[in-house]
């Protein structure tokens, strides 16, 4: 059973602070991790990717994947209210397939 | 930027009845997908499209389940006979490339009554 896990929270931060949100995944061999933001009712909203191991930055986001510890997390810098929301991680387990397999979601309040 | 439609925004049926849910994909997209999301739940995995056949589905795509892509521009998805636990937010989505971006549509709401 291909598997992603993620805290469901609620992670509350202050406004300006750093959020981090992890997930796991069970299969080894998973190629393309993703980052999509959720807003209550709306449809999920890609942030960030990556592919190789190691950091990747985008404006206050980074994302860390691990392939080694089957991690990735995404860090927001200078959380904002707007940031509020729900945050999924979805993976990719097949090199070869087109599904993407999403955890939950972790959801992130930040406060003013 | 460009964006997935979908039609209609809610759909509320009787218990066993057909429903179909309608989408047009990003144009210049290959791949289209049918995900769906149980209110709190996470986001599951239906069926891939491409090609004019279907590439990849999960357990969730029964018998009850169809996709079709009827002309150039829309994909839809039948659900013949609905049952209660079908109710949920269907979303569409497509992208060029399986690894890619994927861009979701606003979704349908989908209640069985």
């Amino acid at each position: 059973q291909k598997e992603v896990e993620q805290n469901s929270g609620p992670l509350s931060v202050p406004e300006g602070a750093i959020a981090s949100l992890n997930c796991t995944y069970s299969d080894r061999g998973s190629q393309s991790f993703f980052w999509y933001r959720q807003y209550s009712g709306k449809s999920p909203e890609l942030i960030m990717f990556i592919y190789s191991n190691g950091d990747k930055e985008d404006g206050r986001f980074t994302a860390q994947l691990n392939k080694a510890s089957q991690y990735v997390s995404l860090l927001i810098r200078d959380s904002q209210p707007s940031d509020s929301a729900t945050y999924l991680c979805a993976v990719n387990m097949d090199q070869a397939g087109t599904a993407l397999i999403f955890g939950k979601g972790t959801t992130l309040s930040v406060s003013s | 930027e460009p964006e997935v439609t979908q039609t209609p925004s809610h759909q509320v049926t009787q218990m066993g009845q057909e429903v179909i849910l309608r989408c047009v994909p990003i144009s210049n997209h290959l791949y289209f997908y049918w995900y769906r999301q149980i209110l709190g739940q996470k986001v599951e995995f239906l069926v891939s499209f491409y090609n004019n056949e279907i590439s990849e589905k999960s357990e969730i795509f029964d018998d009850q389940f169809s996709v079709e892509r009827p002309d150039g521009s829309n994909f839809t998805l039948k659900i013949r006979s609905t049952k209660l636990e079908d109710s949920a937010m269907y979303f569409c989505a497509s992208n060029r490339q399986p690894n890619e971006k994927l861009f979701f549509g606003s979704g349908t709401q989908l209640s069985v009554l």
